[in-house]
């Protein structure tokens, strides 16, 4: 059954390391999300693509977060340089419009940074 | 941006009780969604509501758009229904699957 696919799922890195984090998003779903979780913010939206194009990373630190879908099948997330506060579960979801927005989560990247 | 609030943030109930979480929100919505959230850490997208109510199996959500407010119902609760419920709102801006705003979730315990 289809599901979003997400790798790493554990990952432990120090200060300063690149992280990089994949999704592979439903086979057909043309809108792929990125979601954080922290015990104090909750979930956040970090940004989100429709139809591979980047429609809202508002919620994403400019300065060191980028977002890609280089293909329908893969969307990327990069932190460089990482610091200890991006330590979080990421989330990836997919959905397709015309479903009104239902989403598919992923089961998430856990990112400690050291 | 929108103010999405859940109440309560905490409820440990007996297996059989009727359960009733809620979720108020401050601007108007397009959708909203309650997701749920296993000690695993899955996120499983319960239902999506735009107005009046739906049902699946002992889960039932409404919504009530003048209010701006919904609530999530588990009816017959058993342990298996312990877990985080995440109520999420999106806006007007294009409608379909855009981005969400959540609450901070009720964590659900249901006793044996």
């Amino acid at each position: 059954d289809a599901r979003v696919t997400q790798t790493p799922r554990h990952k432990v890195t120090e200060m300063g390391q690149e992280v990089t984090m994949r999704c592979q998003p439903i086979l057909g779903h043309n809108t792929v999300f990125w979601y954080r979780q922290t015990m104090m913010q909750g979930l956040e939206l970090l940004a989100y693509f429709r139809n591979r194009a980047p429609l809202d990373d508002s919620g994403m630190p400019k300065d060191r977060f980028s977002a890609e879908m280089p293909d329908a099948t893969l969307a990327t997330l990069k932190i460089q340089p990482s610091e200890p506060r991006d330590s979080a579960v990421y989330f990836c979801a997919s959905g397709k419009r015309d479903r009104g927005g239902l989403q598919f989560f992923g089961p998430g990247t856990r990112l400690t940074v050291l | 941006k929108n103010e999405v609030e859940q109440s309560p943030q905490n409820l440990t109930a007996q297996e059989g009780e009727f359960i009733t979480i809620n979720c108020s929100y401050s601007v108007g919505i397009s959708a909203l969604h309650w997701l749920q959230q296993h000690p695993g850490g899955g996120i499983v997208s319960l239902f999506m509501l735009s107005s009046g109510k739906k049902k699946h199996g002992r889960l039932i959500a409404t919504i009530n758009i003048q209010e701006k407010h919904s609530s999530l119902h588990i009816t017959a609760s058993h342990p298996r229904d312990s877990a985080v419920y995440i109520c999420a709102v999106h806006g007007y801006s294009g409608g379909g699957a855009d981005g969400l705003t959540f609450g901070k979730g009720t964590h659900l315990i249901i006793q044996p």
